[in-house]
């Protein structure tokens, strides 16, 4: 049973879009929630990471969108550039047991100049 | 630059055969992890290791072995046992206890494909 749920699986937008990745999770137990970038060929990247006392948090042109009862979590990235495209993967996992992390199934971004 | 080294890029192994993807890190971490990539079904958990001389077994063991005989290193084995072996292999580290503040920091992989 996969712990985390992500989607879409691809994604197309135009520079300066907001493309929107959305994360569903089951185990109300977890409070710690992070997204991952990744290019080809290399590892994931710590992009930004949210716990559940807020509902919203900004780095630069990316937000984490958190919604505790419907047990949702979000990014949003802001005046989207063709740089940003590659994969992103949410994440979580229990603060007493971070050795964890259930990660969702990725989704692929492409931003067209 | 501290950062985790995977070696080789890719790897191609036959039918039976054992072989071991390296990892290396420069950054003090003391955790480490093991995580295979396919497409679609995101990362999961092979084997993870807080300290030395000591591992436990992710969400997928069953055909891998690995071990942790210094701080630095944490190499897998996929044994001939693993029956699907082909796929992406992320190696990764972090502070005991502590990833909520620093993350995993992700060595850039190993491909390996079975011939």
């Amino acid at each position: 049973q996969q712990q985390v749920k992500q989607s879409p699986q691809s994604l197309i937008v135009q520079k300066g879009g907001i493309p929107i990745i959305n994360c569903a999770y089951e185990n109300t137990a977890f409070d710690y929630f992070p997204w991952y970038q990744q290019f080809p060929g290399k590892g994931p990247a710590l992009l930004i990471a949210i716990r559940p006392d807020v509902s919203e948090k900004k780095e630069g042109r990316f937000t984490i969108s958190f919604n505790k009862s419907a047990k949702q979590f979000s990014l949003h990235i802001m005046d989207s550039q063709p740089g940003d495209s590659a994969t992103y993967f949410c994440a979580a996992s229990k603060e007493d047991n971070f050795n964890k992390f259930y990660f969702g199934s990725g989704t692929k971004l492409n931003v067209k100049p | 630059d501290g950062g985790i080294t995977q070696s080789p890029k890719y790897l191609f192994r036959k039918e039976g055969q054992n072989v071991t993807l390296s990892c290396e890190q420069n950054l003090n971490h003391d955790a480490m992890y093991w995580y295979r990539q396919d497409p679609g079904q995101g990362l999961r958990l092979i084997y993870y290791s807080q300290i030395v001389n000591d591992f436990q077994k992710g969400d997928i063991a069953e055909g891998y072995s690995v071990s942790r005989e210094k701080k630095e290193s944490f190499p897998l084995t996929v044994t001939s046992a693993q029956k699907n072996p082909t796929a992406f292999y992320l190696c990764a580290s972090s502070k005991t206890g502590d990833p909520a503040n620093y993350g995993y920091t992700f060595g850039s992989g190993t491909r390996l494909t079975v011939v």
